[in-house]
Parts: C-alpha cells; structure tokens; sequence
C-alpha cells in the first residue's frame, strides 16, 4: 500500500523561530506533492504545492528531492497563528482521476 | 461558492443503528472522496467517485460500509450496522482536474 511518512512531531518552537518538517513517501511513481494545513478539529486546507526546483510562499519554503523520495517544509519567523498540524500529502493518477494520499501529520505549536 | 457541505456535523448513535452521512460537492467538480481520520490512522480514503462512477472502494473496512452517488450534487456514506469502532471523523471532499482538493467540514460519529 502506498505511503506517505511524517514525523508526528509535536514540534514545540518560540515565535519568530525556524522550524523544518521533512516527509518521505514509498511510491517512486509518485506525479504531485503538496503540503495541507488542517487546524484543530477543521478540515485539512491546502498550504502549497511542492515542485521540484523548489517553491516559496512568503515565509512557507517547499522543497522535493524526487532521488531521495522526501518533500520538506521551512517556516520562517514562525507565528501564534502557524500552530496547526501539517500534512503532507502525495497525488497518484488513474483510470481517469487522481487521489490524493496523506501522511498523518506533524503538530506544530508555536509558542509565546 | 458555498464549498463542500457535508451533514450532519455531529452524530451520535448507538451501536447496532444505521448512520448516513451526507456530501454536497461542489458544482462543475466531477471528482468526490470520503476520508475518514482517526488519531491512530490519521486520514484514509475510504472510496472515490469520478463522474458519478465509483472508481476506487478498495479503502471502505468491510460490508457494513456503503457509498453511493446518485448524481452529481450528491453523495452518502452508510454504516449499517455501526460499532464503536467506527467513531471517527468523515471527511468529504471534491476537486476537477483543475482544481486541488476542497474539503468539507466533516461530520465528527461517536459510536457508543
């Protein structure tokens, strides 16, 4: 079964921190990546799409190393409102459609 | 656009009950998910439909979970009959081929 692996964390970091997540996952054919945000007792959000030169959104960096099958996040300057869990997720194609599996998940809380 | 609406968002049953729970994708959107999530097993895809069409079940546990999708603005998932260890989060979600996933706010089952 294909899958997706995070450490659970949780990652406990003051404010204005850098924090990494790092992510593997066992299927070489694997075509998109993605890191979702899912809020406590919300449903999960997409944060970004990950691609393979690397991708930044503000203080959010993705990168891929499709040799090495893993997908990471850096959060710089870390906020009170980054506390979340962060999945990463994985895109498999077919028969037409695509699905998306996800990791369970690395809890961040940032603290004061 | 109102999103994905999923209902209820709470339930609470007894076991040996029917539970039917329920998903409004979004409109143009051909694809819909439901996942369940669990602190153990963390989100899994139970079933995908693709125009209506089922595409993959491979994820539902066992016989007395049922998925239907009689149209494209509708979907149920059936647990008949539910035991406590069905109490999870179900989650529902659709996306096209353009677009990423959106998920729904799930409906929180308590099975007792």
């Amino acid at each position: 079964r294909k899958e997706v692996e995070q450490d659970p964390g949780p990652f406990n970091v003051p404010e204005g921190a850098t924090v990494a997540f790092n992510c593997t996952y066992s299927n070489s054919a694997s075509q998109s990546f993605f890191w979702y945000r899912q809020d406590c007792r919300k449903e999960p959000k997409l944060l970004m799409s990950v691609y393979s030169s690397g991708n930044e959104d503000g203080r959010f960096t993705a990168q891929l190393n499709r040799a090495s099958q893993y997908i990471s996040l850096l959060i710089r300057d870390s906020k009170l409102s980054d506390s979340a869990t962060y999945l990463c997720v994985v895109k498999y194609s077919g028969a037409g459609s695509y699905q998306l599996t996800f990791g369970k998940g690395t809890k961040l809380s940032v603290i004061p | 656009d109102a999103g994905v609406i999923q209902s209820p968002r709470h339930e609470v049953t007894e076991m040996g009950q029917e539970v039917t729970l329920r998903c409004k994708p979004i409109s143009g959107h051909n694809s819909l998910f439901w996942y369940r999530q669990t602190m153990m097993r963390g989100l899994e895809l139970l079933i995908y439909f693709n125009n209506n069409v089922p595409i993959d079940d491979s994820g539902m546990p066992e016989d007395r979970f049922s998925a239907k999708m009689p149209n494209a603005s509708f979907s149920t998932l059936k647990i008949q009959p539910s035991e406590p260890r069905d109490s999870a989060v179900y989650f529902c979600a659709s996306s096209s081929t353009a677009s990423g996933y959106t998920f729904g706010s799930g409906t929180r089952l308590t099975v007792v």
